[in-house]
């Protein structure tokens, strides 16, 4: 099955700067890669996606890029602002399956003021 | 529209005990799941149903058993509750398109078997 490895597990910037999180996934058949948000006490909620077809994604502050040969998605948050602070999923899915998606392990980000 | 809604919030068992955690959603969903969420091992699935009517195993289905009641509710049960089943406990939905569609998670049941 898939497996998805993300790192790293925790990350602290300062206001303002970058923020890179990288996941690596095994299963060359996947093609949808959704990137979560989980606030503190919150079930994860949807921030971005990209699907196999696209390089590049940008959604105002939030970029993530796809890099199919060498099996690996990053997500990339400009301007960190302190509400950034949350940790993110990255994930992973093929379009032949009903089981959704394996999630990596986790990135606990912090902005610091 | 609540979205995925879960209950109970928090709980606390008494090892074998047995208890139903319920969920249910509101936005017409084909496919719903369970995930279990433990520290630095990220969403873990227990089990899934595709549509109204199947249910599969996931990743981690020893200890639990799952109901699709209707195509809104789907629920999860321990039937001899143990430690190692101490977590916080997620139900998602999504269209079902094949996995290729955004996945709408409740708030959490935190699960605590002593």
């Amino acid at each position: 099955g898939e497996n998805v490895e993300q790192h790293p597990s925790t990350l602290s910037v300062q206001e303002g700067d970058s923020a890179v999180i990288k996941c690596t996934y095994s299963d060359s058949a996947s093609n949808y890669f959704p990137w979560y948000k989980q606030e503190l006490g919150k079930g994860p909620q949807l921030i971005i996606d990209i699907r196999s077809n696209v390089g590049e994604k940008k959604d105002q502050r939030i970029a993530v890029t796809l890099n199919k040969t060498a099996k690996h998605f990053s997500l990339h948050i400009t301007e960190t602002q302190p509400e950034d602070s949350a940790v993110y999923f990255c994930a992973a899915s093929y379009s032949g399956s009903a089981r959704q998606l394996t999630f990596g392990s986790g990135t606990q980000l912090t902005v610091l003021p | 529209n609540a979205g995925v809604t879960q209950t109970p919030k928090f709980q606390v068992l008494k090892t074998g005990q047995s208890m139903t955690l319920q969920c249910a959603q509101d936005m017409n969903h084909n496919s719903m799941y369970w995930y279990r969420q433990d520290p630095g091992m990220g969403l873990r699935l227990i089990y899934y149903s595709a549509s109204e009517g199947t249910t599969d195993k996931g990743e981690v289905p020893n200890g639990y058993n799952v109901s699709r009641l209707n195509k809104r509710e789907f629920s999860l049960r321990l039937e001899s509750a143990a430690p190692s089943q101490t977590s916080v406990y997620f139900c998602a939905s999504s269209l079902g398109q094949g996995g290729n569609t955004e996945a709408f998670f409740g708030q959490g049941t935190r699960l605590t078997v002593v």
